[in-house]
């Protein structure tokens, strides 16, 4: 089986600061992993997604992630975040098989201030 | 395109009583999933069509629960006799079927749903 755990509830970050959301997994089969952005009272929207190749991730509102197969991380990281980047963030896996359920973390509160 | 479209936004219901929400994923996705979302929490799987066949469903997915997708297209969940911890956001996802390229779902706005 495979589970996702996300290492912090919540980040508080000033405005411009770096931040790194961290995720782990664990699997017995290869996955795809994701993140996932969900702002106040709306679905959940892609962030960016490793499905193989170049482990570093490049996605969208400056965003990017680093696969670690030894470390079975997949960690979010944005240089400099701005208020707007306040929402809630979720990591997910999908198995590399059949059968395409996304297994989501917890998720992360991110809360930029100025 | 209009993305995944879900109705109604918000639901409020008495205990008991029987709820339905609809769902309409991107016309050309022939994948459809729903999950049930808790405060505090990430979201869980219910159950997932390829076109009009439920082909997985979560042990969360109590019998109480049911989903069709008749015609392939558009999808409804209903749920019965419905308990407050049933309250939730209930959110659909679709997708193409998996290629290089898409995977990954895109999820419609939600369900909230508050039994009382």
């Amino acid at each position: 089986a495979q589970s996702v755990t996300q290492l912090d509830s919540q980040v508080p970050v000033f405005e411009e600061a770096p931040v790194e959301l961290r995720c782990n997994y664990s699997s017995s089969v290869s996955v795809y992993l994701f993140w996932y952005v969900q702002y106040p009272n709306q679905g959940l929207q892609l962030l960016l997604k490793y499905l193989s190749g170049s482990t570093l991730v490049k996605g969208i509102n400056g965003f990017e992630a680093e696969f670690n197969k030894s470390q079975t991380s997949f960690h979010l990281r944005k240089p400099s975040v701005h208020i707007s980047d306040t929402a809630e963030y979720f990591c997910a896996v999908r198995p590399n098989q059949a059968g395409t359920a996304l297994i989501f973390g917890k998720g992360t509160t991110l809360s930029v201030s100025s | 395109d209009t993305g995944v479209s879900q109705d109604p936004r918000h639901k409020i219901t008495k205990r008991g009583q029987n709820v339905t929400f609809r769902c309409d994923p991107i016309s050309e996705h022939n994948r459809l999933y729903w999950y049930r979302q808790t405060l505090g929490q990430g979201p869980e799987f219910l159950t997932y069509f390829q076109n009009e066949a439920q082909l997985e469903k979560s042990r969360l997915l109590s019998d109480r629960f049911s989903a069709e997708r008749p015609k392939g297209s558009f999808s409804t969940l209903e749920i019965q006799r419905t308990e407050q911890g049933d309250s939730a956001m209930y959110l659909c996802a679709s997708s193409p079927s998996p290629g290089p390229k898409t995977y990954g779902y895109t999820f419609g706005s939600g369900t909230r749903l508050t039994v009382v």
